[in-house]
């Protein structure tokens, strides 16, 4: 079965820090990988997706994620975060063949502070 | 972006009842809809999936009996928990497809309260 770590379940910043989120996966298969990120009192929303090509992917907002097939990660970074960036982040992934189900890791609460 | 609405967001209820959260899709069709349930520090557990006009799937261990299900047209989706309990308390989110495989659009969520 398919499951997803987060290693940080809080993280404080302040503004113009770098930001590095970790996510590693666990699936014997080719999988989709995915950042989702949730704004205080907002829906959840799509951040950035990896499905094949380039492993370095770049999302909204100046984030961008690395996919690293050997250690099964795919890990969420900006080099410079802002007081917006506030927010809880989930990784997920799910497997490129059979049902399309999203496997959340338990999320990340990220607060930038000014 | 599509957008997804669910009703109510908060719902408290007593023991034994039941509750019905809706799930529409405002400007888009979905003939599939994911419910997924989050315990506080823990992550989105897929529940179910609704397929319009026909059953919906349950993921291991949800009881259909108590999660009734029910996808009545291309943009509503409904959760009923019947007789609810404390332990039924949680936050519920719906979901419908995007237009790549994984990608979702979800819903603000309703949090149950069972007293």
């Amino acid at each position: 079965a398919q499951s997803v770590s987060q290693h940080n379940h809080h993280v404080i910043l302040s503004e113009a820090a770098s930001l590095e989120l970790g996510c590693n996966y666990s699936y014997g298969g080719t999988v989709n990988l995915f950042w989702y990120v949730q704004y205080p009192g907002q829906h959840l929303q799509l951040l950035l997706k990896y499905f094949s090509g380039d492993p370095l992917v770049k999302g909204i907002k100046g984030f961008e994620a690395e996919f690293i097939k050997s250690k099964f990660s795919f890990n969420l970074r900006k080099p410079s975060v802002q007081w917006s960036d506030t927010a809880e982040y989930f990784c997920a992934v799910n497997a490129r063949t059979g049902f399309q189900k999203l496997v959340f890791g338990t999320g990340t609460r990220l607060l930038v502070s000014p | 972006g599509a957008v997804v609405s669910q009703h109510p967001s908060r719902v408290i209820c007593k023991s034994g009842t039941s509750v019905k959260i809706e799930c529409r899709s405002l400007d888009f069709q979905a003939t599939t809809m994911f419910w997924y349930r989050q315990f506080p520090k823990q992550s989105l557990m897929l529940m179910a999936t609704s397929n319009e006009g026909s059953k919906a799937t349950y993921e291991q261990g949800v009881e259909k009996d108590k999660f009734l299900i029910n996808h009545a047209s291309l943009t509503l989706s409904t959760l009923t928990v019947t007789s609810a309990h404390p332990e039924d308390s949680s936050f519920y989110i719906c979901s419908a497809p995007g237009p790549t495989p994984g990608e979702l659009f979800f819903g603000e969520g309703s949090r149950l309260t069972v007293l």
